[in-house]
């Protein structure tokens, strides 16, 4: 299960409070993925990075904010503007096309109340 | 841009039965198919893929296939065990370097 690692497992936030969620990957791979899973709705991308220093918004990205200021790091905050922020959250990373595969983090499982 | 739907949304095999998941695209420039199976809490995994070079690709008890015509491709599972119990996602290539995703299929192997 090395290689990429979310954390924490578990996050519990009041509400109109920002958290950050921690994704990283020791593959050397370029691409990162921040993605929602709602149960029903499968996996909705927030935002995505192919290189560092740049990232490009998914589909969700209302709410939300990234930075990628080292390779290996895809940081995601969720901002008291997204209006349902409970959900399980997973990283992902690939070397750095679409045509790769997608390796997934553990996931990070938020709650907001 | 991409829109992948996958059918039905829940499947119940009896053990040792095939099942078969299907998944349609609507971006004809899409060729990169991946399928990923998520187990209960934990995260997915690139269990096959296909590219659009090719129509057909196994590897032991799975098998895609690939019709790019009718914009579709399929998951099949033979001789199902209790371990294969678990959500499917198929996806697809969505330009810009992103997938596209499926909303999964919870396939349940009855013993």
């Amino acid at each position: 299960d090395g290689g990429i690692t979310q954390s924490p497992k578990y996050l519990f936030r009041k509400e109109g409070q920002n958290v950050t969620l921690s994704c990283e990957q020791n593959l050397n791979h370029d691409a990162m993925y921040w993605y929602r899973q709602d149960p029903g709705q499968g996996l909705r991308l927030i935002y995505y990075s192919q290189i560092v220093n740049d990232f490009q918004k998914g589909d969700i990205a209302e709410g939300y904010s990234v930075s990628r200021e080292k390779k290996e790091s895809f940081p995601l905050t969720v901002t008291s503007a997204q209006k349902n922020p409970t959900a399980f959250y997973l990283c992902a990373s690939s070397p750095g096309t679409s045509d790769d595969e997608q390796y997934f983090g553990p996931g990070t499982r938020l709650t907001v109340t | 841009g991409e829109n992948v739907e996958q059918h039905p949304s829940t499947l119940s095999v009896q053990e040792g039965d095939s099942a078969v998941i299907k998944c349609t695209y609507s971006d004809s420039a899409s060729n990169y198919f991946p399928w990923y199976k998520q187990e209960l809490g934990k995260r997915p995994q690139l269990i096959i893929d296909i590219r659009s070079n090719v129509g057909e690709k196994k590897d032991q008890r799975i098998a895609v296939t690939l019709n790019k015509t009718a914009k579709h491709f399929s998951l099949h599972i033979t001789e199902t065990q209790p371990e294969d119990s678990a959500v499917y996602f198929c996806a697809a290539t969505n330009g810009n370097n992103r997938l596209a995703f499926g909303k999964g299929n919870q396939v349940v192997v009855i013993p």
